[in-house]
Order: C-alpha cells, then structure tokens, then sequence
C-alpha cells in the first residue's frame, strides 16, 4: 500500500520568514495530493490540494509543488505569521481508495 | 455548527464498557469515514463507507464495529476496548469515495480507556 512520509516533524520560523514541508510517497499510481491544517483543539481542514496533472499549484501565501518522477511533493507557506501555527498534514491518495497521510509537521510560528 | 458534527466530544470508558461514537453529516454527501488519530502517528484509516457499503476495513480489531444506517449517519460502537486504543476518533465525509475527493473532518471525539 501507499507509505507516507513526512519531513520535519516540527518546524519554528519567525513571523515573516517562510517554511516548507515536504512528503515523500511511495505508490506512483497516486494522484491526488492534499493538505489539511490542523489547530490545536480543532479539526483538520484541507487548504490546498494539487492533482497528478499539475506541478505546482498557488493560493495566496500558499504553494504546493508536485515532482512525479521523484515522488515528492512539498508546500510552501510564505510571509508566515502566528496564525499559521499549527499542525500541517500532506496525504496521498488514488482512485478508488481513500487518503494515506503522513505524521505531521508541527509548525510554531514566533512573533 | 454545520458540516461534520461528532458526539461526545469527549468520552472516559473502562475496558469492560460498551459506548458509541456518533457522527451525523449535514453535506449531503456519500462517503464517510472513520479515522483514528494518536500522537506521533499518521491519522490511520478505519473504516469507508461508500453509499452505506462498507468498502474498506484497514485490519480493525473487532471491537471497533462500525455502522452506517443512511448516508448521513455514522456509529462506531465500542467495546472491551483496550488503553491503548485512547486516542482521537475524527469522522469524515466526501460527496464520494472517487479519487481526489475533499475530505470535511468533524472536531472528533477524544477517547480515553481506562
């Protein structure tokens, strides 16, 4: 099945630097790649998506990159500010089958 | 609050109890899930349900029993669970389980065995 990994596992930046998340995935029949944001206490929610057929996607501060060939994908949070703390987490998925997800990257963003 | 909405929100139970967790969407939607989240660890699928079919079921210990009796409604029922099943038990739907379908969580319903 589809294996997951996700690099760091926590992250600090200061207020207006950028971080990036990355994940590995090991199945190259999937093509669907999210991620969800969770805050602490909360439920996760998706805040961008990219799909097999796109390298690299953007929704304002935020940016997902997709390389097929190496089967990783990453996102990139820009101008980051206190309210991006949280728990962000990739998955990869295909048709017919439901996410895998990776652990976790605890990103603390520090004024 | 709409959407995704799980009850209790939080649940204390001894090994030998039997409780339910309860999930009810309001997104018209086809599939939902069961997904358990411990620290340090990926959220792992339990259990698709897809048009009230179960359609997966990731090697869950049988006192997980899961139940979809609409499209809208989801149960885990619980019993002689073990300690280390204490974890965040979050519920989801999607409008079906094809590929590259949104998932809308609820807030989940933290577990706790004693």
């Amino acid at each position: 099945g589809e294996n997951v990994e996700q690099h760091p596992s926590t992250l600090s930046v200061q207020e207006g630097d950028s971080a990036v998340i990355k994940c590995t995935y090991s199945d190259s029949a999937s093509n669907y790649f999210p991620w969800y944001k969770q805050e602490l206490g909360k439920r996760p929610q998706l805040i961008i998506d990219i799909r097999s057929n796109v390298g690299e996607k953007k929704d304002q501060r935020i940016a997902v990159t997709l390389n097929k060939t190496a089967k990783h994908f990453s996102l990139h949070i820009t101008e980051t500010q206190p309210e991006d703390s949280a728990v962000y987490f990739c998955a990869a998925g295909d048709s017919g089958y439901a996410l895998n997800f990776g652990k976790g990257t605890s990103l603390l963003v520090t004024p | 609050e709409t959407g995704v909405t799980q009850t209790p929100r939080h649940l204390v139970m001894g090994m030998t109890n039997k409780k339910s967790l309860k999930c009810e969407q309001h997104l018209g939607h086809n599939a939902m899930y069961w997904y358990k989240q411990s620290a340090k660890k990926p959220l792992e699928l339990m259990f698709v349900y897809n048009f009230k079919e179960q359609t997966e079921n990731n090697s869950v210990p049988s006192r997980f029993s899961p139940e979809c009796p609409n499209s809208s409604h989801l149960f885990l029922h619980l019993h002689t669970l073990q300690p280390e099943d204490s974890a965040l038990y979050l519920c989801a739907s999607s409008q079906d389980k094809a590929r590259g379908e949104k998932l809308f969580f609820g807030s989940g319903t933290q577990l706790s065995v004693l």
